[in-house]
């Protein structure tokens, strides 16, 4: 199975920062990389897929790159509802596998 | 409006057996790739098994620590999902979601599934004795 690490596990941020989290892959995965965001006891939605495409409706402060082993997802301008925990996710092999995901949490 | 709606989650003996339902409406459910991806408590998400559309197959796909154990079903006369879990154990207790697989395709143009959008509000399982 592909490995998928996120970084840093959590990290505490203010309204209107700019915030970048990690994510790499224990093999090649091209650019098949989707990232989601999950609210306390809600569901995931995906916000961006091909690394750096962003699914209809996402606000475009966020942002994402990178390929082969190494992913990025940037939130430039942090508002109060990007508090949340951030996954990302590999579709290159199956199983399809996620990292651990990052709590980004108000300073 | 898109809505994946799980339910039949509970609280089951190690051993014991489930059955969870995922019920859909605003998406075309007969031609859409389905997943169960479920999250262990304080942990990350594991996807748990995959089913093809009739028109693609019907095929079904598991992750290693359920194959044998859990079964994916899909009713499409009445637009449902299902993931019949049994010889259940400790260890698969979490809130289990029904998501869609966006479907893409591979170098061979071959149809793959990749993300999964849209995702249901999740059903807890919980195995305790």
């Amino acid at each position: 199975d592909i490995q998928m690490t996120q970084s840093p596990s959590s990290l505490s941020a203010s309204i209107g920062d700019r915030v970048t989290i990690a994510c790499r892959a224990s093999q090649d995965i091209n650019t098949s990389l989707a990232w989601y965001h999950q609210h306390p006891g809600k569901a995931p939605k995906v916000l961006l897929y091909d690394t750096s495409r962003l699914q209809r409706g996402v606000p475009t402060r966020f942002s994402g790159s990178g390929s082969g082993t190494n992913f990025s997802l940037t939130i430039t301008g942090l508002q109060t509802e990007d508090f949340a925990t951030y996954h990302c996710q590999q579709y290159y092999g199956q199983p399809r596998t996620f990292g651990q995901g990052t709590k980004v949490e108000i300073k | 409006e898109v809505q994946l709606v799980e339910s039949g989650g509970g609280l089951v003996k190690p051993g014991g057996s489930l059955k969870v339902s995922c019920k859909t409406s605003g998406i075309l459910f007969k031609n859409a790739w389905m997943s169960w991806v479920r999250q262990a408590p304080g942990t990350g998400l594991q996807w748990v098994a995959h089913i093809k559309s009739q028109s693609d197959g019907g095929t079904t796909d598991y992750a290693a620590s359920v194959k044998g154990r859990f079964t994916i079903s899909r009713d499409d006369s009445q637009n449902t999902l299902y993931l019949e879990m049994s010889s259940l154990k400790t260890e698969d207790t979490a809130v289990y979601y029904c998501a869609a697989d966006h479907v893409s395709f591979d170098d061979l143009f071959k149809k793959k599934e990749a993300w999964f959008d849209p995702w249901g509000q999740g059903t807890q399982v919980t195995v305790s004795s």
